[in-house]
């Protein structure tokens, strides 16, 4: 079956234009992942849905960012007037949701690198 | 709030030598605790995962890793390296049930592991 898929696969894009990145899940996948990783770090968790709904955007940096997933699948991230600092790699991961009695893997998408201008 | 210190930014081994990479969590419960391999191009890969019992887990591509409570660690091993085990790896914490957002992956800043011939 397909794994976690992202697009585009780069997006390049001037300082305060408007970008949406999408994520497809793996089928049945209730949970739905967006991180955030820049040049020599770690991932940063930005928004968790479970279902439709957002269950934690804690990790959002500022309103400039906004998730969607209006049918329960397919997620597209919008970043709103691009800003420089923005560019990095934006990961999706899907899983099922919680830990159950063994846990649940969070499959990772190949990413979508941004570059802002 | 959970957070991880990988302490080896990067380590160079030779092919056929042994690799521990270390890994120190800080989180107020139970964690579930994650190691993630990203080859160049590629997507995270999960090598392995504990969320409980035996406190040595074994992984895929021959890793495993021990997972100590007194020590607040999960390093991971390997007793021969491959080349073809050059990438960055990266050590995470999962937030567990009962919290808002569980699933959430916490990662750490990652170390870059070369392999020389």
């Amino acid at each position: 079956g397909a794994g976690v898929s992202q697009t585009p696969s780069n997006k390049v894009t001037e300082k305060g234009k408007y970008v949406e990145l999408r994520c497809d899940p793996i089928s049945g996948h209730t949970a739905l992942y967006w991180y955030r990783q820049s040049l020599g770090q770690g991932p940063e968790f930005l928004i968790y849905f479970q279902g439709t709904g957002a269950a934690d955007d804690s990790g959002l940096p500022n309103d400039r960012f906004f998730a969607v997933r209006p049918e329960g699948s397919v997620s597209t991230l919008k970043i709103q007037r691009t800003e420089r600092g923005d560019s990095a790699v934006y990961l999706c991961a899907s899983s099922h949701p919680g830990w159950g009695t063994g846990g649940n893997e969070q499959f990772f998408g190949p990413g979508t690198r941004l570059t802002v201008l | 709030a959970q957070s991880v210190t990988q302490p080896d930014i990067h380590i160079t081994v030779s092919e056929g030598a042994s690799l521990e990479l270390r890994c120190n969590y800080s989180y107020g419960a139970t964690p579930y605790l994650f190691w993630y391999v990203q080859s160049p191009g590629q997507g995270l890969q999960l090598l392995l995962k504990y969320f409980s019992g035996d406190t040595l887990v074994q992984g895929i591509k021959g890793f495993e890793a021990e997972f100590k409570r007194s020590q607040s660690s999960f390093n991971l091993r390997k007793p021969s390296v491959h080349w073809s085990d050059a990438a960055e790896y990266f050590c995470a914490v999962g937030v567990g049930a009962g919290g808002t957002s569980y699933g959430k992956l916490t990662f750490g800043q990652g170390t870059i592991l070369t392999v020389h011939p």
